[in-house]
């Protein structure tokens, strides 16, 4: 199947710095990625969906000016997490659907990154 | 009311067992409808993909989706200790819609 790769798989920052998550689909391309995050014991719950070329589209409750997306190109989104607090502390996922799929809907997730804040 | 309810568990079953995993929801419109295993600390990997009402077979995995009762099973026969996992269930209203998905059943396999 294809393959999503997240960079770095973990950070541990100080309070206050700002830490940048990338996403990328490494043999497809992908206009549009979703960023999910994911405390323990619990599901996985859509923070934004990044889309190529544009603006990314925020859910209700999340910070547009502290969780900064970019998709600059068709393989590449990241996630910048600005001025980071302890209760930022969670396993951030991120997932692409092939551009040029058959249409199934399927998405590809990446390994997730664990962002600890100190 | 959660638009996805997922008993999460955790399910704790012998080798070789029949397990089954369900999931049940609100909104009619979902058409789409996956289930994701997830490994502790890794991302979720997709398991089983079905469009509309019906069942889907795949090896020791059995997706079942029943829209007039808006509930949707995973069943995994001959279970294996490697199953031992958490299982999300995840629904759209569409292709390119964005994914709902339960809170996640934790299964355990004893050997």
């Amino acid at each position: 199947g294809a393959v999503v790769s997240q960079h770095p798989s973990w950070v541990i920052c100080k309070s206050g710095t700002s830490v940048k998550i990338e996403c990328r689909s490494l043999d497809f391309q992908a206009t549009t990625m979703f960023w999910y995050r994911q405390f323990p014991k619990q599901s996985l719950m859509l923070m934004a969906t990044s889309n190529e070329g544009s603006k990314a589209t925020y859910e209700q409750g999340v910070e547009k000016d502290k969780f900064l997306i970019n998709h600059a190109s068709l393989t590449l989104s990241t996630l910048t997490v600005t001025s980071a607090h302890p209760e930022d502390s969670s396993f951030y996922i991120c997932s692409a659907r092939d551009s040029e799929g058959s249409g199934t809907g399927e998405l590809f997730f990446g390994e997730g990154s664990r962002l600890t804040v100190l | 009311q959660k638009e996805v309810e997922q008993d999460p568990g955790p399910l704790s079953v012998p080798e070789g067992a029949i397990v089954s995993l369900n999931c049940t929801y609100s909104n009619s419109a979902f058409q789409y409808f996956m289930w994701y295993r997830q490994y502790s600390r890794k991302g979720p990997e997709l398991l089983m993909y079905t469009y509309s009402s019906g069942n889907k077979e795949d090896g020791r995995f059995t997706a079942q989706v029943d829209k007039s009762s808006k509930y949707i099973s995973l069943f995994i026969r001959d279970s294996q200790p490697s199953d031992s996992a958490t299982y999300l269930c995840a629904m759209s209203a569409g292709y390119g819609n964005k994914l709902v998905f339960g809170a996640g059943t934790i299964l355990r396999v004893k050997s």
